[in-house]
C-alpha cells in the first residue's frame, strides 16, 4: 500500500470554477500534511499546510483534513489558468521522514 | 531568509561515469536536508535525508550514496551511473518540528 494516494487526473476545469483535489495516506501517526504545486520542469513549491482537522484558507486555496478518514484535500476557487500545474500531496510521518503522492495534474481552461 | 542552492541545473552524462550533484542551505543552521528523485512522469522518491553533519538515513538501496561534509552543504554521488538513474534530482530543507519542504531548483540528469 502506498504511503499517500491521489488520482493522477488529469482534471479539467474552467476558468473561474472550483478545483477539487484530493489524498489519502495510510498511516494514522502521520503528523503534518502539505500542498506543493509544481509547474513543467520546476521544483516543488510548498502553497498549503494543514495539521488539525478541518478547513485552512489561504486565500483562494482551502486545505481540508479529516484524520479519522486519513483524508486531505485542497479547494481552489475561482481557477485560473495560472493555476495549470501538477499538485503534490505530502504527508510528514514521524517528524523526518516526507511521503508524497504522485500529484494531480490540473489544467484550468480560459 | 533561508534559501537553498543546488547545482548544476542540467547534466548529461554516460554511463559509468560519476556523478556529483551538491546542495546548499543558507539562513539557517543545522537542517534536516533530503535528497529526493522525480522519474518522468512520476511521483518523488526519497532517496536519503540527513539530520546532521555525518548522519545519513538512505531509504532505497542502490548504487547512489549520500554525504554531509558540512552542516550546510548536502551532496549526492554515485561511482558508476546507469540509464536508470536519469531524473530530476530535488535537495530539500526542512522538516524541523513539523514544518515544511523547501525545494531547491532541482537537477535534471540525462544518462546516456
Amino acid at each position: 500500500q502506498k504511503e499517500v494516494e491521489q488520482n493522477s487526473g488529469p482534471l479539467s476545469v474552467p476558468e473561474g470554477a472550483i478545483a477539487s483535489l484530493n489524498c489519502t495516506y495510510s498511516d494514522r501517526g502521520s503528523q503534518s500534511f502539505f500542498w506543493y504545486r509544481q509547474y513543467s520542469g520546476k521544483s516543488p513549491e510548498l502553497i498549503m499546510s494543514i495539521y488539525s482537522n478541518g478547513d485552512k484558507e489561504d486565500g483562494r486555496f482551502t486545505a481540508q483534513l479529516n484524520k479519522a478518514s486519513q483524508y486531505v484535500s485542497l479547494l481552489i476557487r475561482d481557477s485560473q489558468p495560472s493555476d495549470s500545474a501538477t499538485y503534490l500531496c505530502a504527508v510528514n510521518k514521524y517528524g523526518n521522514q516526507f511521503y508524497f503522492g504522485t500529484g494531480t495534474s490540473l489544467t484550468v481552461i480560459p | 531568509s533561508q534559501t537553498i542552492h543546488q547545482w548544476p541545473a542540467t547534466l548529461v552524462q554516460p554511463v559509468g561515469s560519476p556523478l556529483s550533484l551538491e546542495c546548499t542551505v543558507e539562513g539557517t543552521s543545522n537542517p534536516n536536508l533530503y535528497w529526493y528523485r522525480q522519474a518522468a512522469g512520476r511521483g518523488l522518491q526519497l532517496l536519503f535525508y540527513s539530520v546532521g553533519i555525518g548522519q545519513i538515513s538512505s531509504e532505497v538501496p542502490q548504487n547512489l550514496s549520500a554525504s554531509r561534509p558540512q552542516d550546510r552543504q548536502f551532496i549526492l554521488s554515485s561511482k558508476k551511473l546507469l540509464l536508470s538513474d536519469s531524473g530530476f534530482y530535488l535537495c530539500a530543507w526542512g522538516g524541523e518540528s513539523n514544518s515544511p519542504l523547501h525545494f531547491g531548483n532541482g537537477t535534471r540528469l540525462t544518462v546516456t
